[in-house]
């Protein structure tokens, strides 16, 4: 069946970046975005960006303009999310789901990424 | 950007007892609404798009209602898997935002 695969837990530093993955099977890459969304303790959801895995448009959230990247490998179906300059305020649990475009909703999300900053 | 509020925050129920839940938008999006079910550890499951329809495998006993501003969420019959944290998200308007969510759990 369809899935997202993340990878693990990271406790980074202040100042610091993360780069989180995200692996897609059983469906076709191509035929789909990534987004990428995250969750702070005891916060909701924020939507921080879409990319077009085919030709690598990107569409970043305001507040993410400028610290974070998006990119992709097609020959192994990952996704890849970078975000710059963390500080405690980006601890959260990063999640990739699968999306149409940048309006849509998702079909399907990753596991989720924990990612601590702290020093 | 719009804002979605969801109410109640907390609802406490019993298994076999209806849940309805609400999310309100400040400004219309139309039928552009989804529902999202999240359990602690997991990853969230898409419930409902476009404000009334299920998503691929959903059981019947979740049902989405509205249009506009005004959206519910009405899950018949609970069941233990049921209790959750659900959520609204809207893609009518860039960028997408989500509701703070509506904990369901045990009366």
């Amino acid at each position: 069946q369809a899935q997202l695969i993340q990878s693990g837990t990271e406790v980074k530093k202040p100042g610091a970046s993360v780069k989180v993955s995200c692996e897609a099977s059983g469906y076709t890459f191509a035929r789909y975005g990534i987004s990428w969304m995250r969750q702070a303790p005891g916060q909701g959801l924020e939507w921080m960006g879409w990319m077009n895995v085919i030709n690598g448009d990107t569409k970043f959230g305001q507040k993410f303009q400028g610290r974070v990247t998006m990119s992709k490998d097609i020959s192994t179906n990952t996704a890849y999310m970078e975000l710059r300059s963390l500080s405690s305020g980006d601890t959260a649990i990063y999640y990739c789901a699968r999306s149409i475009d940048y309006t849509s909703d998702f079909d399907l999300w990753g596991q989720g990424t924990l990612v601590t900053v702290s020093s | 950007e719009i804002v979605l509020t969801q109410s109640p925050a907390t609802l406490s129920l019993s298994p076999g007892e209806r849940a309805t839940l609400s999310c309100r938008a400040s400004q219309s999006v139309r039928y552009s609404l989804a529902w999202y079910q999240h359990k602690p550890g997991q990853a969230p499951r898409l419930l409902i798009h476009d404000a009334s329809i299920r998503a691929t495998g959903v059981p019947a006993k979740f049902s989405g209602s509205g249009s506009g501003t005004d959206f519910t969420l009405t899950i018949n019959s609970l069941e233990p898997e049921d209790f959750a944290v659900y959520y609204c998200q809207q893609r009518a308007n860039w960028p997408v935002t989500f509701g703070p969510g509506t904990k369901v759990d045990f009366k």
